[in-house]
């Protein structure tokens, strides 16, 4: 099956500061979302993103289908973007079930 | 206000005891699923349901159960065969059940389970 590997693991930074968060996946993807998980546990999806470039206000991401990865990108960030960050892809072999990383957990000091 | 509920917020299970999650959405979704997240790891897929009285097992499914009796509803029970269940329990829908594509998953709030 697909793996998904999502880097940094950890990452602290600033109130205002940019980031970029990686995902790696190891085959063919129709689909891939990014998800954040705020420290209470709820998990909200960002994008819905197979290819291409999408912006939300603060937050853009881009899947390059072709090279297997997609980076999130944050800019000015805030404290409430704290949290965990995943990567979720769909494995055609395994009847499209979402396939995720591990995370990458973002901590933003004020 | 549309979404998912999960109930209980904490669930505390004794050795032997099965124990039942509720999950219910009133987002109109064909499809329901259950995970499980370990500290520091990903989701992991228990369950999932693309239509009423139908269910498919995932990647852990040993030791769980489930039923999809009504659309709203994805009932999630830790049997006793479960030898550990502590772990943090999500549950989600998605809109197109049998598309061939998955839609994008909204989540419940979650049920942190602990074994006494």
């Amino acid at each position: 099956g697909i793996q998904v590997e999502q880097s940094p693991p950890d990452l602290i930074l600033q109130e205002g500061a940019n980031s970029t968060l990686r995902c790696n996946f190891s085959d063919s993807v129709n689909n891939l979302q990014w998800f954040h998980q705020n420290p209470w546990g709820q998990l909200i999806n960002l994008f819905y993103i197979p290819s291409g470039t999408k912006q939300n206000g603060r937050l853009s991401a881009t899947t390059v289908a072709t090279e297997r990865y997609s980076l999130l990108y944050i800019s000015s960030s805030q404290t409430t973007d704290s949290g965990v960050y995943f990567c979720a892809v769909e494995d055609m072999d395994s009847n499209y079930q979402l396939i995720w990383g591990a995370g990458t957990k973002l901590i933003i000091k004020p | 206000d549309g979404g998912i509920t999960q109930s209980p917020k904490y669930l505390f299970r004794k050795e032997g005891q099965n124990v039942t999650l509720s999950c219910e959405q009133n987002l109109n979704h064909d499809a329901m699923y259950w995970y499980r997240q370990d500290p520091g790891q990903g989701l992991r897929l228990i369950y999932y349901s693309q239509i009423v009285n139908d269910f498919q097992k995932g990647d852990i499914a040993e030791g769980y159960s489930v039923s999809r009796e009504k659309k709203e509803s994805f009932p999630l029970t830790v049997t006793s065969a479960q030898k550990n269940p502590t772990a943090f329990y999500l549950c989600a829908s998605s809109h197109k059940g049998n598309s061939r594509f998955q839609e994008t998953q909204y989540f419940g709030p979650g049920t942190r389970l602990l074994v006494l």
